[in-house]
């Protein structure tokens, strides 16, 4: 069975820190994937990344980064210097077996203050 | 490229009655998801469609629930009769992915379903 962890619930910061959302799964599978996506309140989700089991290199894409772990079977998500327009529900999923169905995270709600 | 449509945008039911959502998936995609995302959790998979056919059914409750994809293309997603938890937004995604790969899912705009 698939599963993913997002400890952090709400996380609140003020504008222009860094901030780190963390995502731990698990999974018995060797091949899998793993995403973020982002929800603003508008409710699309909207894909953010995607990694597979097999690259553990770390991905930076403008202010955003991403650390993929398996030692810890972490995909730690960081935001610098983040803005207002981060504020949004962040959602870790993981994909793996024939189907490739998502399996979420209950998601982080990131709220940005000017 | 449209994205995937789906509609109505909001329902409010009283509970007992039935319900209906529609989705159009991207133009070509084969595979297409409806998940359930309840308030304040991740979206949870009810049923994936591969062209019409179903692939994985399992999280669907079927005494009230059912969905059909005719064509491969739009889907029809049904409640009836619904219940007070079935309160949720409905998401329809669609990808491109043949069986043994992996694409990233694309979203729709979701369907917010209260039952009162």
């Amino acid at each position: 069975a698939q599963k993913v962890t997002q400890a952090q619930t709400e996380i609140s910061v003020v504008e222009k820190e860094d901030v780190t959302l963390d995502c731990v799964y698990e999974t018995r599978d060797t091949t899998y994937y793993l995403f973020w996506y982002k929800q603003p309140p508008s409710g699309e989700l909207v894909f953010l990344i995607r990694r597979n089991s097999f690259d553990e290199q770390n991905e930076i894409s403008g202010r955003y980064s991403w650390n993929f772990q398996k030692s810890t079977s972490s995909f730690n998500f960081t935001i610098t210097a983040s803005q207002v327009v981060d504020s949004a529900v962040y959602f870790c999923a993981l994909s793996a077996g024939a189907n490739s169905k998502l399996t979420f995270g209950k998601g982080i709600t990131l709220s940005v203050r000017p | 490229e449209a994205g995937v449509a789906q509609s109505p945008r909001y329902k409010i039911i009283e509970k007992r009655q039935s319900v209906a959502f529609w989705c159009n998936p991207i133009s070509g995609h084969a595979t297409l998801y409806w998940y359930q995302q309840i308030l304040g959790q991740g979206p949870k998979l009810l049923i994936q469609f591969q062209n019409n056919g179903v692939v994985d059914d399992s999280q669907l409750p079927k005494d009230r629930f059912s969905a059909e994809r005719l064509k491969g293309v739009d889907s029809t997603l049904k409640i009836q009769p619904a219940k007070l938890e079935d309160s949720a937004v409905y998401l329809c995604a669609s990808s491109s992915q043949l069986a043994g790969g992996y694409n990233e899912q694309f979203f729709g705009p979701g369907t917010r379903l209260t039952v009162l």
